[in-house]
């Protein structure tokens, strides 16, 4: 069945530091990929998203692509921001068309001044 | 716009009790999710109901958790009886349309004792 694989956390970086959290996957044709963030005490939101291969989805300087040939969707930014302290969850929609997504298990990243 | 709310925010019962948690999606979406997320875990899908008919409810342990969206607006998620392993976040989320962006409550922090 469809599943999402992310990298272990906590990924604990200084300000300004490049990150990169790697999400790869397994499903069934070439389902939309997502990134969701859930900050502390707060539900879970969209970050960015991709529909096909070789888009590139971008928000709040985060970016990732849809890599089709690695079945991957990685996240990255530039220089992280004590406020980007966060659980981030990579997701696709699940096959048979609902709309479900399936999540990985989520990173932890911690950005420390 | 007002977003999806959920109640209670916290409950803590011991085992074999029952539990209920409460959703109010956003107004106008006919699509709404109830995922479980246990501590270290990306949510899962529960149930999906688009309007008050129900979508997807395989992953629904249906011996002891039952769902339903009367009127298809408010949504209720039962448990009964409750076990240890139910202790989780139980997050509301809906959505326009099948296929469109979900929007996810705070969720319900349960703890069975």
């Amino acid at each position: 069945g469809d599943s999402v694989t992310q990298m272990e956390g906590p990924v604990t970086l200084s300000e300004e530091a490049f990150l990169t959290i790697n999400c790869t996957y397994t499903a069934t044709g070439y389902p939309s990929l997502f990134w969701y963030v859930q900050y502390p005490g707060e539900g879970l939101q969209l970050l960015l998203k991709a529909t096909k291969a070789d888009d590139k989805g971008s928000n709040k300087g985060f970016e990732a692509t849809y890599r089709k040939e690695t079945t991957s969707f990685h996240l990255e930014k530039g220089s992280v921001q004590v406020s980007d302290s966060a659980v981030y969850f990579c997701a696709l929609h699940g096959s048979g068309n609902t709309g479900k997504l399936i999540f990985g298990q989520g990173t932890t990243l911690q950005v420390k001044p | 716009e007002a977003g999806v709310a959920q109640s209670p925010r916290y409950k803590i019962i011991e085992k074999r009790q029952s539990v209920a948690f409460w959703c109010n999606p956003i107004s106008g979406h006919a699509t709404l999710y109830w995922y479980q997320q246990i501590l270290g875990q990306g949510p899962k899908l529960l149930i999906q109901f688009q309007n008050n008919g129900v979508v997807d409810d395989s992953q629904l342990p249906k011996d002891r958790f039952s769902a339903e969206r009367l009127k298809g607006v408010d949504s209720t998620l039962k448990i009964q009886p409750a076990k240890l392993e139910d202790s989780a976040v139980y997050l509301c989320a809906s959505s326009f349309a099948r296929g469109e962006k979900l929007f996810f409550g705070s969720g319900t922090q349960l703890s069975v004792l």
